[in-house]
């Protein structure tokens, strides 16, 4: 089975900081996705990576960035994170658009 | 661009009925439809993929229909079980082309044992 892996499960960070959010999947995914999760807004798409070092911006992309240097590791990047990103973030991959999505763990990021 | 909507939004039963989960989207022209499981303050867990050429999809309790052309899915599950309680969402790609998903809001479902 494909494995999609979130490095934390819970981060508290203070507003100003640099964050990083690091998502490693271990099937050879060619797309890599970051989505956050609110209640009453639902999931809600980040940014994109459909290759090395490619990237596309999703719905809600402002304060965000990415990194994809390698295949398996999609990495998002809070520049200087605020409290109204608190939020569950979630990475997923997939192969293309012919094949399903598998989601990691989540991270619940609390920024103070 | 691609809507999706889940009703109900929350649904309780007692153990053993069978239920069924309805999803609906707005353009019809999807490579697949995906229904996913996710536990409180947990990740998705993919449970079902239709891709448009089929009609339904079966793992054990669970069926899943796609009718593309009415904009519709369902999930059905059978003889409910408290381990079912958990929010189930429904996710189809954003747009023709486009590989993200956009998903429902979900139906958070409660098992009465």
């Amino acid at each position: 089975d494909v494995k999609v892996t979130q490095s934390s499960r819970y981060l508290v960070k203070r507003t100003g900081e640099k964050v990083f959010l690091e998502c490693v999947q271990d099937m050879d995914h060619e797309n890599m996705f970051w989505y956050r999760q609110d209640p009453g807004l639902g999931l809600r798409l980040i940014y994109f990576s459909y290759d090395v070092k490619m990237k596309e911006k999703g719905d809600i992309p402002e304060g965000y960035s990415v990194s994809r240097e390698k295949k398996e590791r999609f990495s998002l990047i809070l520049e200087s994170a605020s409290t109204n990103q608190t939020s569950m973030y979630l990475c997923a991959s997939s192969l293309d658009n012919n094949y399903g999505y598998t989601f990691g763990s989540g991270t619940r990021l609390t920024v103070v | 661009k691609q809507e999706v909507t889940q009703i109900p939004a929350a649904l309780s039963v007692p153990e053993g009925e069978n239920l069924v989960l309805n999803c609906s989207f707005t353009d019809s022209a999807i490579y697949n439809l995906q229904w996913f499981r996710q536990d409180p303050g947990k990740g998705l867990t993919s449970l079902l993929l239709i891709q448009s050429s089929q009609r339904e999809q079966t793992s054990g309790r669970l069926n899943a229909s796609l009718d593309k052309s009415s904009g519709r899915s369902t999930l059905y599950i059978a003889a409910s079980q408290p381990g079912d309680s958990a929010t189930y969402l429904c996710a189809v790609p954003q747009d023709t082309g486009r590989r993200a998903l956009t998903f429902g809001s979900g139906t958070r479902l409660q098992v009465q044992p």
